[in-house]
């Protein structure tokens, strides 16, 4: 059973382009969380999913982000006219449905705007 | 309101020496669960362990053991006879249990991190 996994591992991108991550959570998982890590600092949660629904969005930003979770294919978080300050780590996760809670991340997209 | 601290930012130790991470957490749930993760220089995130409010037994796990003190809120981790592969940045989180019927989402709440840094 593969793990949580994502691509692109590294990213770099210019200031106003579009960064579009992908998230493949694992087997049998429906529920996505998506978390960014800004240099020299922990882990802050962004978004939760579950197929084709976001139940949490508390912790993105009110603009440029956006975040999905399709019936078919991986989760993609999306930002929209990258600057500088969105160069982070940024980790997916997932988990099984029901009460389990262990939520198992992926290796993280290194994202860097140039 | 949910919260990790971890008041040690950096730590240094010399090879072979004992070496405790504080975690301490607040939260209005009764039932919850606490982790602990590495982040070693390859930047991925290792799971450690995961313990449920309710378990207060102390685990040991080779050259790791766990203190978990529910009445003082803490969650602290030691690595005895530390090695230089224990390098890494350590991480603590606390997340709302997703019980059936309930609200939470399980979404993990991280401290800042303590940077250990082990010398040979």
């Amino acid at each position: 059973n593969a793990g949580v996994m994502q691509n692109p591992r590294h990213l770099v991108r210019r200031r106003g382009q579009e960064a579009r991550l992908r998230c493949s959570p694992m087997k049998g998982h429906s529920h996505v969380y998506w978390y960014r890590q800004l240099p020299e600092e922990g882990l802050k949660f962004m978004v939760y999913l579950q197929k084709e629904n976001i139940i949490d969005e508390s912790g993105m930003p009110k603009e440029r982000f956006s975040a999905e979770f399709p019936k078919e294919g991986p989760s993609i978080l999306r930002i929209q006219q990258v600057v500088r300050g969105d160069s982070a780590a940024y980790f997916c996760a997932s988990r099984q449905g029901g009460a389990s809670d262990e939520q198992f991340f992926g290796p993280g997209t290194r994202l860097t705007v140039l | 309101a949910q919260k990790v601290t971890q008041a040690q930012t950096e730590i240094s130790v010399v090879e072979k020496e004992d070496v405790t991470l504080d975690c301490v957490y607040e939260t209005r749930d009764t039932t919850y669960y606490l982790f602990w993760y590495k982040q070693p220089p390859s930047g991925e995130l290792v799971f450690l362990i995961r313990r449920n409010s309710f378990d207060e037994q102390n685990e040991i796990s080779g050259r790791y053991s766990w203190n978990f003190q529910k009445s003082t809120s803490s969650f602290n981790f030691t690595i005895t006879a530390s090695q230089v592969v224990d390098s890494a940045v350590y991480f603590c989180a606390l997340s709302e249990a997703n019980l059936e019927g309930s609200s939470n989402t399980g979404k993990l709440i991280f401290g800042q991190g303590t940077t250990l840094q082990v010398k040979p």
